[in-house]
């Protein structure tokens, strides 16, 4: 069985600052990791994927995630958010490629000016 | 449009109403998902499609939830005698097969008064 878990419902930084987003994951076997944004009123788009190449993952709009094994993480992180950043941010998990994705309940990021 | 298409994007209907959500999903993807989403919650697992067949329906909360692609194109999840419990958005996701990629529609929002 697989679940994924997101630290904090709710995250609030400053324009600029570093915005960290906390995922962890239980998975039978070496899973596939995903994160994805959602913008007010929008559908799920995919931010980053890990599918067991390197542990370090650059995605779009200068997001990255890293995998770490020993600590089941998959946290997200961009070094300086922006306004255009604020949404809702989910972690999902997938022990077999092809099969369904099992999400995270989601952060809500803010960004305060 | 290249997308994933959902209709109707708003459903308001009556407790003990049939409903029908239509979902287009992108030319070529043989994968296609349903899930649900409740206020302040990550999307819930429903059904998977490979091609014409449920792949994997474990997700279906009750009889009164049903989903069909004739096809293997469109799909149409089907709920019966509609609760108030069953007022969410209803995402649908399609994948080339084995990707682990979902794109996914704006979503279906239900409301059962």
């Amino acid at each position: 069985a697989q679940s994924v878990t997101q630290l904090g419902s709710h995250v609030s930084v400053s324009e600029g600052a570093l915005v960290l987003l906390r995922c962890n994951y239980s998975s039978s076997v070496p899973p596939y990791l995903f994160w994805y944004v959602q913008y007010p009123n929008q559908g799920l788009q995919l931010l980053l994927k890990y599918t067991s190449a390197a542990t370090l993952v650059k995605g779009i709009n200068g997001f990255e995630a890293e995998f770490k094994k020993s600590e089941t993480s998959f946290h997200l992180t961009k070094p300086s958010a922006h306004m255009s950043d604020a949404a809702e941010y989910f972690c999902a998990v997938n022990d077999n490629a092809g099969n369904m994705l099992t999400f995270g309940g989601g952060t809500r990021l803010m960004v305060k000016p | 449009g290249a997308g994933v298409s959902q209709t109707p994007s708003n459903k308001v209907t009556e407790k003990g109403k049939y409903v029908e959500l239509r979902c287009d999903p992108i030319s070529g993807h043989t994968a296609l998902y349903w899930y649900r989403q409740s206020l302040g919650q990550g999307p819930e697992f429903l059904i998977y499609f490979q091609g014409t067949g449920a792949a994997d329906d474990s997700g279906l909360p009750n009889d009164r939830f049903f989903a069909v692609r004739p096809e293997g194109s469109v799909s149409t999840l089907k709920i019966q005698r509609t609760e108030r419990g069953d007022s969410a958005v209803y995402l649908c996701a399609s994948s080339l097969r084995n990707t682990g990629e979902l794109f996914f529609g704006e979503g279906s929002r239900l409301t059962v008064l």
